[in-house]
C-alpha cells in the first residue's frame, strides 16, 4: 500500500541554523501539506500546497519557512533560522483531492532545537 | 479564533463496551468533520470523515453529527485493547484549513 514517507525520522540541530525536512508523497497525490505537534499539544496546520504554489498557510508560517516541490517526487519544508520554540514533531501528508478529502500522513520527523 | 474542545481523558472502557468520544467546536460555518487516530509517538491515521447531520458507519465505528449543536462524536463499539490511542477531532470550514482538538485519550482495559 502506498504511503507518504518523510526523512530524517529525527533531526537535532543548534539554533540559528537551517532545517531541510524532506517528505515523498504518494505518487498520483495532488495535494501536499505540512503540519507542526509541539509535545503534548495538538497538531496545528503550517501550510498546503498544490499546483507548485501555496494555496493557504497558517500565522505560524511565517517567513522563516519555505516550501518547495524541487523534482516530481520531494516536498520539503526549510526553516531559515531555527529557533527553540520551532522543537515539534512535523508532518507531511498529501492527499489526492483538497478540502473535504481524504489527507494520509507521513510518519514524522522530530526536530529538536538546542 | 476557532476552537475545537475535546475532553483530554483519560477515557476508561473494558472490553468490548462502546466508547464514545465528544468533540465541540465554535465555528457555525464549520463544514467537514474528521476523526484521527494517533498512537503515542506515531502520526494521525483518519478513521472517519463526515459531513452531514446525522450518522455515518464504517465497522466498529460510527461517527455522529450535529450541526445545530455543534458538536460531533465517535462511538466505538466492541472496543479492543488495540484501540487504546489519542483520538483527534478536525474540523475545516471554507478555507478548508483544519483545526484540531487536543484529543481524548481512550484506555481499553482487558
Amino acid at each position: 500500500e502506498p504511503e507518504v514517507t518523510q526523512t530524517p525520522s529525527h533531526q537535532v540541530t543548534q539554533m540559528g541554523q537551517e532545517v531541510i525536512l524532506r517528505c515523498v508523497p504518494i505518487s498520483n497525490h495532488l495535494y501536499f501539506y505540512w503540519y507542526r505537534q509541539i509535545l503534548g499539544q495538538k497538531v496545528e496546520f503550517l501550510v498546503s500546497f498544490y499546483n507548485n504554489e501555496i494555496s493557504e498557510k497558517s500565522e505560524i508560517f511565517d517567513d522563516q519557512f519555505s516550501v518547495e516541490r524541487p523534482d516530481g517526487s520531494n516536498f520539503t519544508l526549510k526553516i531559515r533560522s531555527t529557533k527553540l520554540e520551532d522543537s515539534a514533531m512535523y508532518f507531511c501528508a498529501s492527499g489526492l483531492a483538497g478540502g473535504r478529502n481524504e489527507q494520509f500522513f507521513g510518519p514524522g520527523t522530530r526536530l529538536t532545537v538546542l | 479564533q476557532k476552537e475545537v474542545e475535546q475532553n483530554s481523558g483519560p477515557l476508561s472502557v473494558p472490553e468490548g463496551a462502546i466508547a464514545s468520544l465528544n468533540c465541540t467546536y465554535s465555528d457555525r460555518g464549520s463544514q467537514s468533520f474528521f476523526w484521527y487516530r494517533q498512537y503515542s509517538g506515531k502520526s494521525p491515521e483518519l478513521i472517519m470523515f463526515i459531513y452531514s447531520n446525522g450518522d455515518k458507519e464504517d465497522g466498529r465505528f460510527t461517527a455522529q453529527l450535529n450541526k445545530a449543536s455543534q458538536y460531533v462524536s465517535l462511538l466505538i463499539r466492541d472496543s479492543q485493547p488495540s484501540d487504546s490511542a489519542t483520538y483527534l477531532c478536525a474540523v475545516t470550514g471554507g478555507s478548508y484549513i483544519p483545526t484540531f482538538g487536543r484529543g481524548t485519550s481512550l484506555i481499553v482495559h482487558p
